[in-house]
């Protein structure tokens, strides 16, 4: 496997259910991201992990999860969803330095959500 | 509120024309730009990136980016259908922002 992997790639899911979203990335990067794709919205921001460690939280609801155990998974733990949370879930890595411009971001395929 | 302004398209060029995509940010401090295309149902991947300002080339793309003005632009020259897209551009200060995206539509 290569670059930034997702699983599930599609998820149907009832407003009770628990489930969770993982990724991983064989980049080597040190740093990983949760996006949120809605249609017609930009891509929203949910978390940032560097190094292991949570460094953004974007006011997500407490329904969404996350975990990071090490640089190369991330996991989004999803319970009690509501419909308006179906939406492409998109997982992204980068290499962050110390200084500088942010390095480049690479996305996953993404898991299409669809809340019933 | 740090923004990231596109024109939503479509943008309809012809094929072997070029297609210039505009984008406009507020936050003076950025410092990278990035230009992602997305097809329908698939993730964004990287076209370009740019840090300074001037033109930057890589094959038919072209990313140009002024400060001053706070805008970056693409442009895709020779059009081809297959970079029918959603163009999405993020500006990056602390942290990446992202555009809506303009849809470019390459008709043969």
């Amino acid at each position: 496997e290569t670059g930034v992997t997702q699983t599930p790639r599609h998820l149907v899911m009832g407003m009770t259910n628990k489930k969770s979203l993982k990724c991983e990335q064989h980049l080597g990067h040190n740093a990983m991201y949760w996006y949120k794709q809605s249609a017609k919205k930009p891509l929203e921001l949910m978390f940032v992990y560097n190094f292991k460690e949570q460094t953004e939280n974007n006011s997500v609801p407490s329904r969404f999860s996350p975990e990071c155990p090490n640089s190369s998974h991330l996991f989004l733990h999803l319970h009690t969803l509501q419909p308006e949370d179906s939406a492409l879930y998109l997982c992204a890595s980068s290499q962050e330095g110390t200084s500088g411009p942010q390095e480049t971001q690479y996305f996953g395929p993404g898991t299409r959500l669809l809340v019933l | 509120q740090k923004e990231v302004e596109q024109n939503s398209g479509p943008l309809s060029v012809p094929e072997g024309a070029i297609a210039s995509l505009n984008c406009t940010y507020s936050d003076r401090g950025s410092q990278s730009f990035f230009w992602y295309r997305q097809y329908s149902g698939k993730s964004p991947e990287l076209i370009m990136s740019i840090y300074s300002n001037g033109d930057k080339e890589d094959g038919r793309f072209t990313a140009q980016l002024n400060k001053a003005s706070q805008y970056v632009s693409l442009l895709i020259r020779d059009s081809q259908p297959s970079d029918s897209a959603t163009y999405l551009c993020a500006v990056n200060t602390d942290k990446l922002i992202f555009g809506t995206g303009t849809r470019l539509q390459v008709f043969p």
